[in-house]
């Protein structure tokens, strides 16, 4: 069974205070790890796919990492509208389309 | 229209009630999901319909009963239902089966059960 695991669950940062957030991930093949923003009572808005190993993805002041045990979320100089919950989700080659979410970390990033 | 719509955005109703919930896409997308989300929780997939036919039911009571009437809705009928059911109810779609792309989400369906 596909498992997610998200580190810190919750984070605060001072405006401008880089940090990096941590996705540990168990599959059997990986075809993508996604990560995704959530901000309270919206669904999910997708950030990135990450499909193999070294791969490296960037958005504005986020960027995502992919080794082959777990992924992460960098973040650069943060601002106030940063502040969501960011979930990273796995898809294995057995799981049809199925995702498995972890639980997220709750960021905030205070002014 | 990169967009998953979902309708309505509210809805309360009482355990003896019989509602439907609504999502639509115009993106070409073949993979339509419904998922359930409990507060500060992941999400927690429910069914995956995959050109229009059910693929996955992950073990959902019968009161849930999904619908696929063309390739661009997907609705969610409800009956029965219990106040632990009360969550945030998301609608996804993603292209197929092959290169894992992102899927879309909706905003949601808050649903209150009384």
């Amino acid at each position: 069974e596909d498992q997610v695991t998200q580190s810190p669950e919750a984070l605060r940062l001072q405006e401008g205070e880089s940090s990096s957030l941590n996705c540990s991930y168990t599959v059997s093949g990986l075809r993508g790890l996604f990560w995704y923003r959530q901000d309270p009572g919206k669904g999910p808005e997708f950030l990135f796919t990450l499909y193999s190993a070294g791969e490296e993805k960037e958005k504005e002041r986020l960027k995502a990492t992919l080794t082959k045990k777990e992924s992460f979320l960098h973040i650069t100089a943060p601002k106030p509208e940063d502040s969501a919950t960011y979930l990273c989700a796995v898809q294995g080659i057995f799981g049809n389309e199925k995702l498995t979410f972890g639980t997220g970390t709750r960021l905030t990033i205070i002014p | 229209d990169t967009e998953v719509t979902q309708t309505p955005k509210h809805l309360v109703m009482g355990m003896t009630n019989k509602k439907s919930l609504k999502c639509e896409q115009h993106m070409g997308h073949r993979a339509m999901y419904w998922y359930k989300q409990k507060a500060k929780k992941p999400p927690e997939l429910m069914f995956v319909y995959s050109y229009e036919k059910l693929s996955i039911n992950e073990s959902v009571p019968s009161r849930f009963s999904p619908e696929c009437p063309n390739s661009s809705l997907l609705n969610l009928h409800l009956h029965a239902l219990q106040p632990e059911d009360s969550a945030l109810y998301l609608c996804a779609s993603s292209q197929t089966q092959g290169v894992p792309y992102g899927y879309t989400f909706g905003s949601g369906t808050r649903l209150t059960v009384v």
